[in-house]
């Protein structure tokens, strides 16, 4: 299994402001995965982030609102640009482990006012 | 595109009932499905796995069971007590890409 932590665990931020939020595992991953959850919502994949490479984002998200780094095989961080309400959510991260089960991180809950 | 539909939205039970939950799909061409629980405001804990190739996977009181030709999988919890209350999320992959579905929320009676 993989674990998986996330900073910050909980933030409340200003319209127009960023925040950058922490995924760290406990292995070395080749591929991790940004998620969001909107309120009363199912998971909505944002990004795929491979290290060494340019992240994959899914249709509806982009790199300029939500940039993501990937700078070796156990970390990654994905940035909230620009924030309006719209994008108060729960963001996870996750990973494959072996046998193909996915582990996802604590989350992390953004409120923006 | 995938798209992951889960029945009921809602559920509650009474302690010590066995339940079910439902999930369908639209694509049979599936490389595995998980059930998560997800409890409120927290992250999501696998529960279990069934690859495109199984039929069911049994991890205590839970079972999964996968029929991919009709897109359909089912959790079942036997004897469901307080601390089974929660969100329960199943997911496909397609390889890379998970797709999941809105989820059942469960609540169980004392």
């Amino acid at each position: 299994s993989a674990v998986i932590s996330q900073k910050p665990s909980r933030d409340i931020c200003q319209r127009g402001t960023s925040l950058t939020i922490q995924c760290q595992v406990d292995s070395q991953v080749t591929m991790m995965f940004w998620y969001r959850q909107q309120p009363g919502q199912s998971l909505t994949l944002i990004a795929t982030a491979n290290q060494g490479s340019e992240a994959t984002y899914e249709s509806g998200f982009v790199i300029d609102k939500f940039p993501i780094s990937r700078p070796n095989l156990t970390f990654s961080t994905l940035t909230v640009s620009n924030m309006s309400p719209e994008d108060s959510s729960i963001y996870l991260c996750s990973v494959k482990g072996g046998g193909e089960t996915q582990y996802f991180g604590p989350g992390t809950r953004l409120l923006v006012l | 595109k995938q798209e992951v539909t889960q029945i009921p939205a809602a559920l509650s039970v009474p302690e010590g009932e066995n339940l079910v939950l439902n999930c369908s799909f639209t694509d049979s061409a599936i490389y595995n499905l998980q059930w998560f629980r997800q409890d409120p405001g927290k992250g999501l804990t696998s529960l279990l796995l069934i690859q495109s190739s199984q039929r069911e996977q049994t991890s205590g009181r839970l079972n999964a069971s996968l029929d991919k030709s009709s897109g359909r999988s089912t959790l079942y919890i036997a004897a469901s007590q307080p601390g089974d209350s929660a969100t329960y999320l199943c997911a496909v992959s397609t390889g890379n890409q998970f797709y999941f579905g809105t989820g059942t929320s469960l609540t169980v009676i004392p």
